[in-house]
C-alpha cells in the first residue's frame, strides 16, 4: 500500500523568500507523484505531477519540485513567494493514471508581509 | 472554472437523516472518484466510478453509496448520517486533452451535520 507523509504541518515565511515543502512517500511499485493547492474555501487545484521522465518538475505559479527515487521524496520549492501563495498545499500518490489518490495531511504556508 | 461542478455549495443535515451530492462534469470524463476532506486532515477516497460502475472503494461503510450516470454526472449518497459524517466532500473526474492529464476537483461540498 500507498502513504504519504508531509513533514510540516505548518510553514510561516516571509513575502519573497525561498520555501520548500516536503513530501516523502512509500509505495511498493512504481508511484506518480502530485502536488495540489487549496485556497479557504475552495477544492484542489493540481500544481504539478510527476509521471516519468526528468525527475525536476515544473508547475503553475513558479513551483517546481523534484522527484528522488532514493529517498522517496518529492518536495515542492518556489524561489520566492508571494502573499497570495498563503494556501494548504497537499502532496499525493497514485499507482497508475486513474488510480486512486491517496493524499497526505497537508501542509499549511503563510506567507507574512 | 475547472469543468467539474458540484452542488449544493452547503448542506446542513440533522444525524441519521439521509443526504444526496451531486457533481456535474464535462464529456469524455468517464473516470469519477469521491473523497471526504475532514477539517484540518487530507482527503480520503471514498469510490469510484468508471462507465457506471463503482471500480474501485475505500475503507468507508455501505451507507455511502454512488452513482454515475450516463451524461457524467454522479451523485454521493450518505444514509443514516452521523457527526462525523461533517466534512467537505470533493468530486474529481480524470481527463485528457488539451494538455491536461489527471483529475481535476470539484468546490466541494460542505455537509455539517447537527
Amino acid at each position: 500500500a500507498q502513504s504519504v507523509t508531509q513533514l510540516d504541518s505548518q510553514v510561516p515565511v516571509f513575502e519573497e523568500a525561498p520555501v520548500e515543502l516536503r513530501c516523502n512517500y512509500s509505495s511498493s511499485v512504481s508511484v506518480y507523484l502530485f502536488w495540489y493547492v487549496q485556497y479557504p474555501n475552495q477544492g484542489l487545484q493540481l500544481l504539478l505531477k510527476y509521471l516519468s521522465g526528468s525527475t525536476l518538475v515544473k508547475g503553475i505559479n513558479g513551483f517546481e519540485a523534484e522527484f528522488n527515487k532514493s529517498q522517496t521524496s518529492f518536495h515542492l520549492r518556489k524561489p520566492s513567494v508571494h502573499i497570495s501563495d498563503t494556501a494548504e498545499y497537499f502532496c499525493a500518490v497514485s499507482k497508475y493514471n486513474t488510480d486512486k489518490l491517496i493524499f497526505g495531511t497537508g501542509t499549511r504556508l503563510q506567507v507574512f508581509p | 472554472e475547472t469543468g467539474v461542478t458540484q452542488s449544493p455549495t452547503h448542506l446542513i443535515k440533522t444525524r441519521g437523516q439521509q443526504v444526496t451530492l451531486r457533481c456535474s462534469s464535462q464529456s469524455g470524463h468517464n473516470t469519477v472518484s469521491w473523497y471526504q476532506q475532514a477539517l484540518g486532515q487530507g482527503p480520503q477516497f471514498i469510490f469510484q466510478y468508471y462507465r457506471e460502475e463503482e471500480n474501485g472503494r475505500g475503507n468507508f461503510p455501505p451507507r455511502f453509496s454512488g452513482l454515475q450516470f450516463p451524461n457524467y454526472s454522479s451523485e454521493l449518497n450518505v444514509n443514516a448520517l452521523e457527526l462525523d459524517d461533517s466534512a467537505l466532500y470533493l468530486c474529481a473526474s480524470f481527463f485528457t486533452g488539451g494538455g491536461h492529464y489527471g483529475y481535476t476537483f470539484g468546490s466541494g461540498t460542505r455537509l455539517t451535520v447537527v
